[in-house]
This record gives structure tokens, C-alpha cells and sequence, in this order.
């Protein structure tokens, strides 16, 4: 079945610091969405991405994805302790089931003041 | 405010009780599912509804029911609940009228099973 790969599975970072995390796909996505999971939280929608080689932008943060759409990666830009958190990508096959999406296992992200 | 909400938000079950997790959602959105997740796992899915009146397995259905009552509710039971189904158990909706076609998630359920 498709998997979903991210890396990497943990990320320290000081505050101001820059931070990446990948996600790629063993099959072609007909899209790819992120979501961010605070401490003790729920996951929450924070984009979609369609199109090959889309770029979107929220103020700090930059989402891509590949031109294969296999894969996918979420930047951001100066770290604050309020980023800290799991960011998951989760993908929906390509000619696949319309209604499932497969959630990569996340990046834990923690910043130092 | 509109969203998912999910009860109970905690549950210790002893070895072979059952019970029931309820998930309701109120905005009219057409799917929903069932994920439960576990540290380094993830977010697995148990189950989903594609529209009311229609239920499929996802990844891990083994120990599970679930039932789309109606639009709004989708719950999720354990018939003889065992240790390795400890877990957070989240729910979640979709509609694909939205342009973001995002999942919105409930606040969780966290099951104790001893």
C-alpha cells in the first residue's frame, strides 16, 4: 500500500533558527496537505497543495511540492517557541481512494528560547 | 463555535469491556473517520464514512465497529477492549465542498486499556 515517509523524526532548533521537514511518497500524490499537532493537542489542517510544483507561502512558513508530486517539504523561517509542535504531511493517492488520506508519522519540532 | 466534538475525553476500560467513542460534527460535512494515534505510529486509520449510509475499513479495523448514525455522527465501539488498543483516538470530517478540502479534527479521546 502507499506509505508516506517524513523526515526527520525529531528537530531541536534555537529560537530564530531555521527548520525543514520532508515528506516523500512511495507512490504519486494527486495532493498532499500539512498539519500541525501542538503538546496534547489535535491535528490541524494548515494547507493543501495540488498542483506540481506548487509553492504556497503562510507569512514564515513555505510549503513545496515536487514536480514528480512525490514528495513535499514545509520551511520555516526564523523559529519561535510558538512553532513548537508534530508537523504532518498526509497524502491522498493518485487514482486512488478519493475519501483517504496516508499521514506520514511527523516531525517533532522543539525551539530554545 | 462549529467543529468536531468527541466524548469522552478520557477512558480507563478494563481487559474485554466495551464501549463506545461518539464523534459529532456540525457542519455538514460529507466524510468522516475514525484515526487512532500512537507514539512513533502516527495517525493510523481505523475507519471511514464516505457519506452517510456507507462505512470502510482503513489500516487497522481489527477490534472495531463503527456506525454512521447520520450525517452529523459517526461513532467507533470496542466490543472486548485489550491493552494493545490504548491509545488517543481522533476523529475527524471532511467536506468537499470547501475549497480546502482540509480534515478537521475532534479534541481526542484518550483510552487506558488495563
Amino acid at each position: 500500500g502507499q506509505q508516506v515517509m517524513q523526515i526527520p523524526q525529531y528537530q531541536h532548533v534555537q529560537e530564530g533558527e531555521d527548520f525543514t521537514t520532508y515528506c516523500n511518497s512511495s507512490t504519486t500524490l494527486s495532493n498532499i496537505q500539512w498539519y500541525k499537532q501542538r503538546p496534547g493537542g489535535h491535528p490541524v489542517f494548515l494547507i493543501q497543495l495540488v498542483k506540481s510544483g506548487e509553492v504556497k507561502k503562510q507569512k514564515r512558513l513555505t510549503f513545496q511540492f515536487g514536480e514528480a508530486k512525490k514528495n513535499s517539504s514545509l520551511h520555516i523561517t526564523a523559529t519561535q517557541t510558538t512553532d513548537v509542535g508534530t508537523y504532518f504531511c498526509a497524502g491522498l493517492n493518485s487514482g486512488g481512494s478519493n475519501y483517504k488520506l496516508t499521514f506520514g508519522k511527523g516531525t517533532l519540532l522543539t525551539v530554545n528560547p | 463555535n462549529a467543529g468536531v466534538t468527541q466524548t469522552p475525553k478520557f477512558q480507563v476500560l478494563k481487559t474485554g469491556q466495551s464501549m463506545t467513542l461518539q464523534c459529532a460534527q456540525d457542519m455538514n460535512h460529507n466524510s468522516m473517520y475514525w484515526y487512532r494515534q500512537d507514539p512513533g505510529m502516527g495517525l493510523r486509520l481505523i475507519y471511514y464514512s464516505a457519506s452517510e449510509g456507507t462505512t470502510d475499513k482503513g489500516e487497522v479495523p481489527n477490534g472495531y465497529n463503527v456506525s454512521r448514525l447520520n450525517k452529523r455522527e459517526f461513532s467507533l465501539r470496542l466490543e472486548s477492549a485489550a491493552p494493545s488498543q490504548t491509545s488517543v483516538y481522533f476523529c475527524a470530517s471532511r467536506s468537499y465542498a470547501s475549497s480546502s478540502y482540509g480534515y478537521t479534527f475532534g479534541s481526542g479521546t484518550r483510552l487506558t486499556v488495563v
